[in-house]
C-alpha cells in the first residue's frame, strides 16, 4: 500500500524569501513521486516528477525536490518566492514506478506576503 | 501533453437533479479518469472510463450515482446523479501521456448542490 503526508496544510512566506514544502510518502516498492500545482479555478499543473533516476529532480518556476530515500521524503523548495506561486500544491506518489495507481497528498496551500 | 477542456466549468443544482460534465481531449487516449476533490480535501479516483467498456469504478463509488460514458477515445462524460449537498465538490477529468509518466488535468467542475 501507498501513502503521502504533507505535512503542512497551510504555508505563508514572504515574497522574495525560500519555500519548502514538506512531503512524506510511504511505499511498498520503488515509487514514483510528482508535484502539481493548483491554481485558484485552474486545473492542477505538473511541476516536477522522480521515476527512478537523478534524486534531485528540477522543475518548472524554478521548483525543485530532492527524493530522499532514508527519510521517504520528497520536499518542494525555491530559493525566492514569487507572488505568482501563490497556489495550492500537490503531492503524489504512485507505485511500481510510472502513474499507475496514484495518491494524491492532502494539499499545502502556500501564501505569499508582498 | 495533453489540453483538456471540461463543462461546465461550475454549476449551482437543486438537490435530487443531475448534471452531466463533459470532458474533451485534444488527443486520442486509451484511458480517461475522473476524480473527486471535496472541499478542503485531496483529489480522489472516482472511476477509469476505457472506450468501448465499462468505467471501473474505485471503492466507495458506484455506477448508478456516477454513470459514466465514453464513446470514443477523445471524449467522456461523468453525471453526478439525484444529487445531495455531499456531492458539492470539484470534480476533474484526467489523462495521461504515452509514456504513463505524467498526467494531465482538466480545470475541474464545481459543483454546488443545494
Amino acid at each position: 500500500a501507498q501513502s503521502v503526508t504533507q505535512l503542512d496544510s497551510h504555508v505563508s512566506v514572504s515574497e522574495g524569501t525560500p519555500v519548502l514544502l514538506r512531503c512524506n510518502y510511504s511505499s511498498s516498492y520503488s515509487p514514483s513521486l510528482f508535484w502539481y500545482v493548483q491554481h485558484p479555478n485552474k486545473g492542477l499543473q505538473l511541476l516536477l516528477k522522480y521515476t527512478s533516476a537523478a534524486t534531485l529532480v528540477k522543475g518548472i518556476n524554478g521548483f525543485e525536490a530532492e527524493f530522499k530515500k532514508s527519510e521517504t521524503s520528497f520536499h518542494l523548495t525555491k530559493p525566492s518566492a514569487h507572488m505568482s506561486d501563490a497556489a495550492e500544491y500537490f503531492c503524489v506518489v504512485s507505485e511500481g514506478g510510472g502513474y499507475q495507481k496514484v495518491t494524491f497528498g492532502i494539499g499545502t496551500k502556500l501564501q505569499v506576503i508582498p | 501533453s495533453a489540453v483538456i477542456s471540461q463543462k461546465p466549468s461550475r454549476d449551482i443544482c437543486q438537490r435530487g437533479t443531475s448534471l452531466t460534465i463533459q470532458c474533451q481531449v485534444d488527443s486520442q487516449v486509451t484511458m480517461m479518469f475522473w476524480y473527486r476533490q471535496q472541499p478542503g480535501q485531496s483529489l480522489t479516483l472516482i472511476a477509469t472510463a476505457n472506450q468501448g467498456s465499462e468505467a471501473t469504478y474505485e471503492s466507495g463509488f458506484v455506477i448508478d450515482k456516477f454513470p459514466i460514458s465514453r464513446p470514443n477515445l477523445t471524449f467522456s462524460t461523468l453525471t453526478v446523479s439525484n444529487m445531495s449537498p455531499e456531492d458539492s465538490s470539484i470534480y476533474l477529468c484526467s489523462v495521461r501521456d504515452r509514456t504513463n509518466t505524467e498526467a494531465f488535468f482538466g480545470q475541474g467542475t464545481r459543483l454546488t448542490v443545494v
